[in-house]
């Protein structure tokens, strides 16, 4: 069966400093990829999709990158992290055109 | 490009009686649409999903939904709801044959009284 592993679960980190959260698939390949973005009273926003290795659609001009230097790794990014960047990241997986997505657990983002 | 409407940011029902979230959708062509539900600090999990096919599609934890296309309509129902199902509700919309994207709307928070 898939699985999709996402970390580190919680991280504080400050101002300007860099960020990089890791997700990572299993038990399926060339996988589409995403990084969403909860932040109270706003829903999920869509950060970045990938539909293979070293292809990324940005959907929200912002502070952040994402890369996919294999085929069920996804990264995010930054260099210099904003107090605005705070939040819930998730991690999500599916197939081809518009299939069902799977989320992993998450990653709180607290920039102090 | 798709979006999700998700009218009411808070609901509050007395457990056991019924319950329906409402979702509206804008897309131009043939939507997948999906309920996902959200526990405090924890992921998403999938409640249902629609691609094709009967209108009516049923879910997990005794959840429904129909979609209605007329009224770019997704709403979903429970017809007995238990204190567990307090939770977060997302419905999304992904693109058939166009893109991968998968939108999700603002969510409705469910409170259940006692």
């Amino acid at each position: 069966s898939q699985t999709i592993h996402q970390w580190p679960a919680t991280l504080v980190q400050p101002v300007g400093s860099p960020l990089s959260l890791e997700c990572t698939v299993e038990g399926t390949s060339n996988p589409n990829l995403y990084w969403y973005r909860q932040a109270a009273g706003r829903g999920l926003q869509l950060l970045f999709y990938s539909v293979g290795i070293g292809q990324i659609s940005s959907e929200v001009p912002q502070n952040l990158s994402a890369s996919r230097p294999q085929d069920r790794q996804f990264i995010l990014s930054s260099k210099k992290l904003l107090l605005s960047d705070s939040g819930f990241y998730l991690c999500a997986w599916g197939g081809q055109a518009g299939n069902t997505i799977y989320f992993g657990e998450g990653s709180w983002l607290t920039v102090v | 490009a798709q979006s999700v409407t998700q009218p009411d940011i808070h609901i509050t029902v007395s457990e056991g009686a019924s319950l329906e979230l409402r979702c509206n959708y804008s897309y131009g062509a043939t939507p997948y649409l999906f309920w996902y539900v959200q526990s405090p600090g924890q992921g998403l999990q999938l409640l249902l999903k629609y691609f094709s096919g009967d209108t009516l599609v049923q879910g997990i934890k005794g959840f429904e939904a129909e979609f209605k296309r007329s009224q770019s309509s997704f709403n979903l129902r429970k017809p007995s709801v238990h204190w567990s199902d307090a939770a977060e509700y997302f419905c999304a919309v992904g693109a058939l044959g166009r893109d991968d994207k998968i939108i999700f709307g603002k969510g409705t928070r469910l409170h259940i009284l006692p």
